[in-house]
């Protein structure tokens, strides 16, 4: 079945640090990968998406890769600043039963 | 301005009270879902709506309810069968149930003691 795995949080960071936090996945077919973003008591911002393989999405800063050779979808960002702390959730849209599989969500900490 | 509006932000019931909650959006969206937020999980689907009178179960629809009587509005119950009620719970809509993007409100925090 289809599914999506998060690297565990929460990851802390200084300010200015590189970001990586990585999902993997396992589908069948080619699906749409997502990348939402939740602040602190609020709900999901949809950050970005990418739709085929080797398709880079990229929003604020963060980008992040559809891998199909290595069933991953990455988020990356150059330089992280405090206000970036939030839960970030990596996602696939499954075309079988038109429904978005999440992740566990990842914590982000960033530190002054 | 368009978007999904939920209320209220928190609510707090007894043990064995039916709850409602509300979620409403002008964005004309055919779509409608309502999802459940644990502490280190990921977003499990109660229910989903695709069209105005209809709905559908998802992952975890025991003990809760929905209704689909206007393509603005998609309340949601907690029932008094549903075990552990405390949670967080989004509401969300997409333009079509085919179309991948989904637009969240921002939440109701539901407390049962």
């Amino acid at each position: 079945g289809n599914s999506v795995t998060q690297m565990e949080g929460p990851v802390t960071l200084s300010e200015e640090a590189f970001l990586t936090i990585n999902c993997t996945y396992t589908a069948t077919g080619y699906p749409s990968l997502f990348w939402y973003v939740q602040y602190p008591g609020e709900g999901l911002q949809l950050l970005l998406k990418a739709t085929k393989a080797d398709d880079k999405g990229s929003n604020k800063g963060f980008e992040a890769t559809y891998r199909k050779e290595t069933t991953s979808f990455h988020l990356e960002k150059g330089s992280v600043q405090v206000s970036d702390s939030a839960v970030y959730f990596c996602a696939l849209w499954a075309d079988s039963n038109y429904q978005l599989i999440w992740g566990a969500g990842t914590k982000l900490i960033i530190k002054p | 301005d368009g978007g999904i509006t939920q209320s209220p932000k928190y609510l707090f019931r007894k043990e064995g009270q039916n709850v409602t909650l509300s979620c409403e959006q002008n964005l004309n969206h055919d779509a409608m879902y309502w999802y459940r937020q644990d502490p280190g999980q990921g977003l499990r689907l109660i229910y989903y709506s695709q069209i105005v009178n209809d709905f559908q179960k998802g992952d975890i629809a025991e003990g809760y309810s929905v209704s689909r009587e206007k393509k603005e509005s998609f309340p949601l119950t907690v029932t008094s069968a549903q075990k552990n009620p405390t949670a967080f719970y989004l509401c969300a809509s997409s333009i079509s149930p085919t179309v991948d993007e989904q637009y969240f409100g921002p939440g109701t925090r539901l407390t049962v003691t």
